[in-house]
């Protein structure tokens, strides 16, 4: 039983316009939220993160919205470069040690 | 420039064998997790370790056990390698407290 989701395996944007990557949890003891970056042949890279405490937060072109009574936590990037085009993996903790991560979001950027 | 490491980028390994991916992280991190990556299914949690000699199950157990002797490293075991054990596997290593995980570059694991 996958604890976080993300339904959309895919998503292509044109350069400079918004990328929104969205991501679905079950368990509501999640209390910590993760965004990683994965390029082929590579380990995933740490994004941006937001604790259960906060509903947003943004670092550069990057924004993590939280909604927890929805359970649900989307990622923006604006605007999108295309050297954005990668696999976007969302991911939960909580009890400060286990992380569960999605399928993964493939984003395209074209120029 | 913290750093996780793994043993091998690329293996090749044939059905029964007994195969070892090693892991290593230079951040005196307490936690240590194994991953495997499979297109479709993203990143699923083998096992982790919170602590030396510690070991807790994750998501998909089933035909791996784990090794963690020494705080810095953290053993992957296949028993008995199996065609569905072809993956990418992946290490990752993190400080107690809500922050981000540490990954290693991959293995790829193809068992013949």
């Amino acid at each position: 039983d996958q604890q976080v989701k993300q339904n959309s395996p895919s998503l292509s944007v044109q350069e400079g316009r918004i990328s929104i990557l969205n991501c679905d949890y079950t368990n509501s003891m999640f209390d910590y939220f993760l965004w990683y970056k994965k390029y082929p042949a590579e380990g995933p890279t740490f994004l941006i993160s937001i604790s259960s405490i906060k509903d947003k937060n943004e670092d550069g072109r990057f924004t993590v919205f939280l909604n927890k009574s929805a359970k649900h936590l989307s990622l923006h990037i604006v605007p999108s470069q295309p050297g954005d085009s990668a696999v976007y993996f969302c991911a939960a903790s909580w009890r400060n040690n286990d992380m569960r991560f999605g399928a993964g979001t493939r984003l395209t950027v074209k120029p | 420039d913290v750093k996780v490491t793994q043993s091998s980028r690329y293996l090749v390994k044939r059905t029964g064998e007994k195969v070892f991916l090693e892991c290593v992280q230079d951040m005196d991190h307490e936690n240590m997790f194994w991953y495997r990556q499979d297109p479709g299914l993203g990143l699923r949690l083998i096992y982790f370790s919170y602590d030396v000699k510690m070991k807790e199950k994750g998501d998909i157990p089933e035909g791996y056990s784990v090794s963690r002797e020494k705080k810095e490293r953290f053993s992957l075991i296949l028993e008995s390698a199996s065609t569905n054990q072809t993956s990418m596997y992946l290490c990752a290593s993190r400080t107690s407290g809500p922050n981000e995980q540490f990954f290693g570059p991959g293995t790829r694991l193809t068992v013949l």
